[in-house]
C-alpha cells in the first residue's frame, strides 16, 4: 500500500535538546511538506521541498531544519532554538508541488516538552 | 483577520441530520480544499474545488468564487462523520508550490 508514514507517534523533548521527526513516503511524489498544528489554529507551513536536495522555508521555519537527501524521506529537526515546540506535526506530499494538486498527509507526530 | 474563516467552530448534530459547514476567504484563490481530520490526527483530502459543486457519497461541496465562500454539506449524518473538517485555499499570489492557507477547522460531533 502506498502512503506516508511518520514516526514516532509521540515524542518527548527535554529542554535544550534537538529532536528529529521522521517522514517517509512511497508514493513517488516529488514534493513534501511539514506543517505544525496548534489548538484552535490552522495548519502552518514550516518547510517544503519540491525536489531532492532542495527545500524552502515556509511561514514558521525559525527553530527548525530539514534535509531532502532522498525522494522518499523528508526528516524535520526541531532544534533547541524553537522555544515553543509543543504541537502536532504533520508531513504531507504531492506529486510535483504545483497548483491544483492534492496533498496526502501522514498520521502526524505529537511533540511534547518535558 | 485570518484569510480563511470557518463557521461554526463546533457543531453537534443528531444522527441523520443534514449538516452544513461554511468557509469564507478574503483572497483570490485558484482552488479550495476540504479536508477531514480524524480524532487520531490523520488528515484525508475530501474535495478540491475551483468552481461549482462536487459530490462524493453523502458529501457535497460547493463554491461561489464571486462571494469568496464555500460550503461542505453532509446528508444523513452518521456518528462516524465525527471529525474536524478543515477548509484550505490555494491563494493566487502563492505561485507554484507556495502553499495552502488553512482555516482553523470545524469540530463536528454526530450523536447516535
Amino acid at each position: 500500500d502506498g502512503g506516508i508514514t511518520q514516526s514516532p507517534k509521540y515524542l518527548f523533548r527535554k529542554e535544550g535538546q534537538n529532536v528529529t521527526l521522521s517522514c517517509e513516503q512511497n508514493l513517488n511524489h516529488d514534493a513534501m511538506y511539514w506543517y505544525r498544528q496548534d489548538p484552535g489554529q490552522g495548519l502552518r507551513l514550516i518547510y517544503y521541498s519540491q525536489i531532492v536536495n532542495d527545500f524552502q522555508k515556509g511561514d514558521i521555519a525559525e527553530g527548525y531544519s530539514v534535509s531532502r537527501e532522498k525522494k522518499e524521506s523528508f526528516p524535520l529537526t526541531v532544534t533547541s532554538a524553537q522555544k515553543n515546540p509543543t504541537a502536532f506535526y504533520l508531513c504531507a506530499s504531492s506529486i510535483a508541488g504545483g497548483l491544483l494538486e492534492t496533498q496526502y498527509f501522514g498520521p502526524g507526530t505529537r511533540l511534547l516538552v518535558l | 483577520k485570518n484569510e480563511v474563516e470557518q463557521s461554526p467552530q463546533n457543531l453537534t448534530a443528531q444522527e441523520g441530520e443534514f449538516i452544513t459547514i461554511n468557509c469564507s476567504y478574503s483572497v483570490g484563490i485558484s482552488a479550495l480544499h476540504w479536508l477531514q481530520q480524524h480524532p487520531g490526527g490523520g488528515i484525508v483530502s475530501l474535495f478540491m474545488l475551483s468552481s461549482g459543486k462536487k459530490k462524493h457519497g453523502r458529501l457535497i461541496a460547493t463554491i461561489n468564487i464571486q462571494e469568496k465562500h464555500s460550503s461542505l454539506h453532509i446528508t444523513a449524518s452518521h456518528p462516524r462523520d465525527s471529525a474536524v473538517y478543515i477548509c484550505a485555499v490555494h491563494p493566487i499570489s502563492s505561485g507554484s508550490a507556495r502553499q495552502l492557507t488553512f482555516g482553523s477547522g470545524t469540530q463536528l460531533t454526530v450523536l447516535p
